[in-house]
């Protein structure tokens, strides 16, 4: 199965700032590459599928790059609202796998 | 709007089996596949299983192959979980979530999860 390991495990940022998200596949997922926020007690939301495009209502401070096995989701300018942990996701191939996760939490 | 409303929360035994729905609305339910995912308590999003409400075809995660049935009733528009043989280790909040409008493959939305605790 293909792993994706995300980096940092955790970012300490305050509002206002950029947060700059990775996410590393173990073998090539083509541009097959989602990302998800997730919210205490919320379900996940998702915000980029296929690399760079944004899901329905996502602002446009949320976006996306990479290709193959190197990924990004960068948010330009934390809102409060965006401390959250964000997960990546591949559907390259069965099965469909997540990373572990990246939390941004307020510094 | 597509809206997933999920079974309430259970606690089971050891050994037991437990069944979550995840009923859904807003939508044409046959014409979307349905996943379910678990939470464990501070682990991440982990993929079981998917399944196509049009005809029923199931692809499941392999740690899951011989534990998990997932099923369809498109007469409630209604999907169901069923994990068997339970263990301490399958405690966790679970999901049902729709494959996105956009493509397959992609979660959206998502139910508000169940929570199954597996305690004796």
């Amino acid at each position: 199965e293909i792993v994706l390991t995300q980096s940092p495990a955790t970012l300490s940022l305050s509002p206002g700032e950029r947060a700059t998200l990775s996410c590393r596949a173990s073998q090539s997922v083509s541009n097959y590459l989602a990302w998800y926020q997730h919210k205490p007690g919320q379900a996940p939301r998702l915000l980029i599928y296929d690399t760079s495009n944004r899901a329905t209502g996502i602002p446009a401070r949320f976006s996306g790059s990479g290709s193959g096995t190197d990924f990004t989701l960068t948010i330009s300018s934390l809102e409060p609202e965006d401390f959250a942990v964000y997960y990546c996701q591949q559907r390259s191939k069965w099965p469909l796998t997540f990373g572990g996760g990246t939390r941004v939490e307020i510094k | 709007q597509v809206q997933l409303v999920q079974s309430g929360a259970e606690v089971k035994e050891p050994g037991a089996s437990v069944k979550v729905s995840c009923k859904a609305s807003g939508y044409t339910f046959i014409d979307f596949g349905i996943s379910w995912v678990r939470q464990a308590p501070g682990q991440g999003l982990e993929w079981m299983g998917w399944i196509s409400a049009y005809n029923g075809n199931t692809i499941y995660a392999q740690k899951f192959l011989d534990r998990v049935t997932i099923t369809t009733d498109t007469s409630t528009s209604t999907a169901y979980m069923e994990l068997r043989s339970l263990r301490s280790d399958d405690t966790a909040v679970y999901y049902c979530a729709k494959d996105s409008v956009a493509t397959s493959s992609l979660f959206d939305p998502w139910g508000q999860g169940t929570l199954v605790t597996v305690s004796s």
